[in-house]
């Protein structure tokens, strides 16, 4: 299986802040990366598919970019709803594994 | 707007059979690929296979021995069924839903609210 690391685990970032999370894959998955967000007590979230095209509705503060192994979340001026845990997925082949998640906390 | 929605039992012994259903509303079954997630507490997301709506199934290899997955197209539902489960298989259920795009990948777009099933005696 494709292993997927994301760095940090967990960041502290006050509103307005911008911020990067990296996810990281053991092999190269060219542009088959997604980001999801979750927030406690609910299911996931699809923000961005194909390392950098927005889900409907999804706000233009979130961008994703990447290819190969190396791949990051930006989130250009934090938002109060944006305090979450967010997860890389890649579908590159099967299984689809997810990376461990990046908990954004307020600071 | 696409809604799912999860159903099953809460509680399982071990050994025992897990089973889910998911139903779909706000769109059709048809031309896409449903799929199970799950989550144990304070953990992170386990993909575990997906079934096409004309039935063709995709499997987790490490759960692959032990799940079966199903569609009713005429109820606009899908099943999960996963045989001989232990406390480790304790966990938030999400059902799915994934979308084919241009570059010919998958990608979740839809996702139900989730079930805790915990496995117990």
């Amino acid at each position: 299986d494709i292993q997927m690391t994301q760095s940090p685990s967990s960041l502290s970032a006050s509103v307005g802040d911008r911020i990067t999370i990296t996810c990281r894959a053991s092999q190269g998955i060219s542009t088959y990366l997604a980001w999801f967000q979750q927030k406690p007590g609910k299911a996931p979230q699809s923000l961005i598919y194909a390392a950098s095209s927005l889900q409907s509705g999804v706000p233009s503060r979130f961008s994703g970019s990447g290819s190969g192994t190396d791949f990051t979340l930006t989130i250009s001026s934090l938002q109060p709803e944006d305090f979450a845990t967010y997860y890389c997925q890649h579908y590159h082949d099967f299984p689809p594994t997810f990376g461990g998640g990046t908990k954004v906390e307020i600071k | 707007q696409v809604q799912l929605q999860e159903s099953g039992p809460g509680l399982v012994k071990p050994s025992e059979t897990l089973s889910l259903t998911c139903t779909v509303s706000g769109g059709s079954i048809s031309s896409y690929y449903w799929s199970w997630i799950r989550q144990p507490p304070g953990k992170g997301l386990e993909w575990i296979g997906y079934v096409y709506y004309s039935g063709t199934t995709n499997y987790n290899p490490s759960l692959q021995s032990r799940v079966t997955m199903s569609v009713d197209t005429s109820k606009n539902q899908f099943s999960l069924k996963l045989t001989s489960v232990t406390a480790a298989d304790t966990a938030v259920y999400y059902c799915a839903r994934e979308t084919y795009y241009g570059s010919g990948s998958l990608t979740v777009d839809y996702w139900g609210r989730g079930t805790l099933v915990t496995v117990s005696s």
